[in-house]
């Protein structure tokens, strides 16, 4: 059971390039989530969903897209990265009856 | 809206209780929890407790929630050095499906 999984967990790119963050879950789960860390400001909501086919917009989802085709996966997209998005992103899934969030081990990323 | 407010640092002597506070805007949350974040690390959930409920304990740990000041407090007994960690407030909201954070607090400890 690997349950949640990010990939990359590590990125560099330069500004005005685009990227996809993928999510992967194997627990069934119902919810998915992507925030991200900056340092003083703790964990703010980008965006989430709460089944496949399913997106929503959190506390700061300016500059980022995400899709859920398939119920394990959630994809965060940034079309054109800038230096404002360089931070830690984490992944997070919870089943729609559980209480426990299960987050990924973070993907770090740096716009230069 | 939903807002989660947490004070940034605490510094705590060795073997000491530390006590972390954390206030909430939605009183319709159903779960608030607390998770630990080690250096360079992901979110480790610690213990959650259910809105119905005052208090819970788990080892060295006590969460009591005032909903009626919409104040939860985490209490660490016999506070050691492997305790040192930025400690994350959260509740679910009012819909239930988002999961809102606090800024975290910088749990620092003093020989």
């Amino acid at each position: 059971n690997a349950g949640v999984t990010q990939t990359p967990k590590f990125r560099v790119l330069k500004t005005g390039q685009s990227m996809t963050l993928l999510c992967a879950q194997d627990m069934n789960h119902e919810y998915m989530y992507w925030y991200r860390q900056d340092p003083g400001m703790g964990l703010r909501l980008i965006h989430y969903s709460v089944g496949e086919g399913t997106t929503a917009k959190g506390e700061v989802p300016d500059g980022y897209n995400v899709s859920r085709l398939k119920k394990q996966n959630f994809l965060l997209g940034l079309e054109s990265a800038a230096p404002s998005q360089t931070s830690v992103y984490f992944c997070a899934s919870r089943g729609s009856s559980g209480n426990t969030i299960y987050f990924g081990e973070g993907s770090w990323l740096t716009v230069v | 809206g939903e807002d989660v407010e947490q004070s940034l640092f605490l510094s705590v002597r060795e073997g000491d209780s530390s006590v972390i506070n954390c206030t909430y805007t939605d009183s319709s949350s159903t779960y608030l929890y607390w998770y630990k974040q080690e250096p360079g690390a992901g979110l480790q959930l610690l213990t959650y407790i259910f809105s119905n409920m005052d208090m819970k304990q788990d080892q060295r740990l006590t969460v009591l929630l005032n909903k009626k000041d919409k104040h939860l407090s985490l209490r660490i007994a016999d506070t050691q050095t492997g305790d040192s960690a930025i400690y994350f407030c959260a509740e679910t909201g009012s819909s239930a499906s988002k999961i809102i954070f606090g800024s975290g607090t910088r749990l620092s400890i003093r020989p």
